[in-house]
C-alpha cells in the first residue's frame, strides 16, 4: 500500500463547481504539503501544514481551501472551480527533523475544469 | 527570494553521461534535493546533498554544488532507458521545511 494516497486519482469536473480532493498518509509524519504542477513551472506550493493546529498559505493559495481533519488527513477544496486550475495536484508529507527532510509524495490527482 | 531555475529538456543516448543543470538563489539553502518523477507518478527523492559538500556520489549519480554560483548539477552515468523521466531540482531554504522546486528537467533517452 502507498505511503501517501490521494483521491480521487482523476476528476473531471465543471465551472463554478465546488471539490475536494484528498490526501492520507500512514507515514506518521507531522508535515503535509499541496503542491500543483503544470508543465514549464513544476511544483507550486498551494498550502501546508505543520500540525493538526498550523495552516499556512503557499504561493498561490489564491481559489484554495484547506482541512487537517488529523495528522494523517490533509484536503484540498477547490470552491468555485475554474479551468485554470487545471492541473496535477500532488500531496507530499514530511518528517519534522532539522536534517534533510525528504517529502514523500503521493500519486497525483489530475484535475480537469471544463 | 527564492528561485529555482533548471533546462526544461535534455536528450542523450543510450550509454552516455546526462548532465542535468540547476541555478537556485537562495543562499541560506541548507540542503538541496534532485526529485526523480516517472511518467504517472509522484516525486521521489533520487538523491541530496548537504550545503557544505562539493560532491556526492551515489553508485551511477555524481551531484556538484558550486556554492558560489548557486549552481547545482546531476550527472547520471550510463544512462539507461529506465533513467528517463523528469527530474526536479529543490532547494530547502534555511530555516524553513518546505521544498522549493525548479520546473523539471525531461530526461530523454535513445538507443
Amino acid at each position: 500500500d502507498a505511503d501517501v494516497t490521494q483521491t480521487p486519482r482523476n476528476r473531471i469536473t465543471k465551472t463554478g463547481k465546488r471539490i475536494m480532493l484528498e490526501c492520507s498518509q500512514t507515514k506518521g509524519h507531522d508535515r503535509m504539503y499541496w503542491y500543483r504542477q503544470d508543465p514549464g513551472l513544476g511544483l507550486r506550493l498551494i498550502y501546508y501544514s505543520f500540525d493538526v493546529k498550523d495552516i499556512n498559505k503557499g504561493e498561490i493559495s489564491d481559489g484554495y481551501s484547506v482541512s487537517r481533519q488529523a495528522q494523517a488527513k490533509f484536503s484540498l477544496s477547490l470552491e468555485s472551480a475554474i479551468p485554470n486550475q487545471t492541473a496535477l495536484y500532488f500531496c507530499a508529507t514530511s518528517d519534522k527533523g532539522q536534517g534533510k527532510t525528504e517529502a514523500f509524495f503521493g500519486q497525483g490527482t489530475r484535475l480537469t475544469v471544463v | 527570494g527564492e528561485d529555482v531555475e533548471q533546462s526544461l529538456f535534455l536528450s542523450v543516448r543510450e550509454g552516455d553521461s546526462s548532465v542535468i543543470n540547476c541555478t537556485y538563489t537562495d543562499s541560506s539553502s541548507t540542503y538541496l534535493y534532485w526529485y526523480k518523477q516517472e511518467p504517472g507518478a509522484g516525486l521521489q527523492l533520487l538523491t541530496y546533498i548537504f550545503s557544505n559538500m562539493d560532491m556526492k556520489q551515489d553508485q551511477r549519480l555524481t551531484v556538484l554544488l558550486n556554492k558560489k554560483d548557486k549552481h547545482l548539477s546531476l550527472r547520471i552515468a550510463d544512462t539507461q532507458t529506465g533513467d528517463s523521466a523528469i527530474y526536479f531540482c529543490a532547494e530547502r531554504p534555511g530555516g524553513y521545511n518546505k521544498l522549493i522546486f525548479g520546473a523539471g528537467t525531461r530526461l530523454a533517452v535513445h538507443p
